[in-house]
């Protein structure tokens, strides 16, 4: 089955650094998204992105985060100054069509450590 | 709001014997129920979905709109679901709303 690869799987970064996680999902996928999980807490939902464009939004999505698909494959977030609360393993994820009980495929995560 | 409970931390069972992982939920319109189980060092996958009314592995979860629930069941556990399980709901958007999950041991 085809998968959606994450790299690095662990980042290490100090507190006011910008970090950029990168994804590339499945390659006929449609619609791609960003979750975290903060250690012993929910998967929560960050961003949804579909046609090039930001189509839902959580409210811990602010200023600090922005997505890009740079070139067609990649899927990535940026998190432009972390913060020591944005330590969490952030899962990629996407879906061929619009998720309406559609399958999400996720990433095996990137471990995020801020210092 | 939407909102997902797992009352179950960790749950134990030995090989064999029935399970249930409970999930109950909060949504004021038809909600897209859905269970992910991630094995040790895997990924989150889906296991089931309420709309399709499918047995995956051997398991089950009907949703029950009066007590708003969506518990998942099999009949007799098996070593190999061990697990983390996370029921999800999304309700009228892209975003899917996770509970906590529980951890399953099925022991020998």
């Amino acid at each position: 089955e085809p998968e959606v690869t994450q790299t690095p799987s662990h980042q290490v970064t100090q507190m006011g650094q910008e970090v950029i996680l990168r994804c590339v999902p499945i390659s006929n996928h449609l619609y791609f998204y960003w979750y975290r999980q903060i250690l012993g807490q929910k998967v929560e939902f960050l961003v949804s992105f579909y046609n090039n464009e930001i189509s839902e939004k959580s409210e811990i999505f602010d200023d600090q985060f922005s997505v890009e698909r740079p070139d067609g494959s990649n899927f990535t977030l940026k998190i432009r100054s972390t913060k020591l609360e944005d330590s969490a393993m952030y899962f990629c994820a996407s879906s061929y069509t619009r998720p309406t009980n559609e399958k999400l495929f996720f990433g095996s995560g990137t471990q995020l450590s801020v210092l | 709001a939407q909102r997902v409970t797992q009352p179950e931390k960790l749950l134990s069972v030995f090989k064999g014997a029935p399970v249930e992982l409970k999930c109950n939920y909060s949504y004021s319109g038809s909600p897209e129920l859905f269970w992910y189980v991630q094995y040790s060092r895997q990924r989150l996958q889906l296991l089931l979905r309420h709309i399709s009314r499918e047995s995956i592995k051997g398991f089950t979860a009907d949703l029950n709109k009066g007590e708003t629930s969506f518990h998942l069941k099999k009949p007799f556990a098996q070593e190999e679901d061990s697990a983390m399980y996370y029921c999800a709901l999304r309700g009228g958007s892209e975003k899917l709303v996770f509970g906590k999950g529980t951890k399953l041991t099925v022991n020998p």
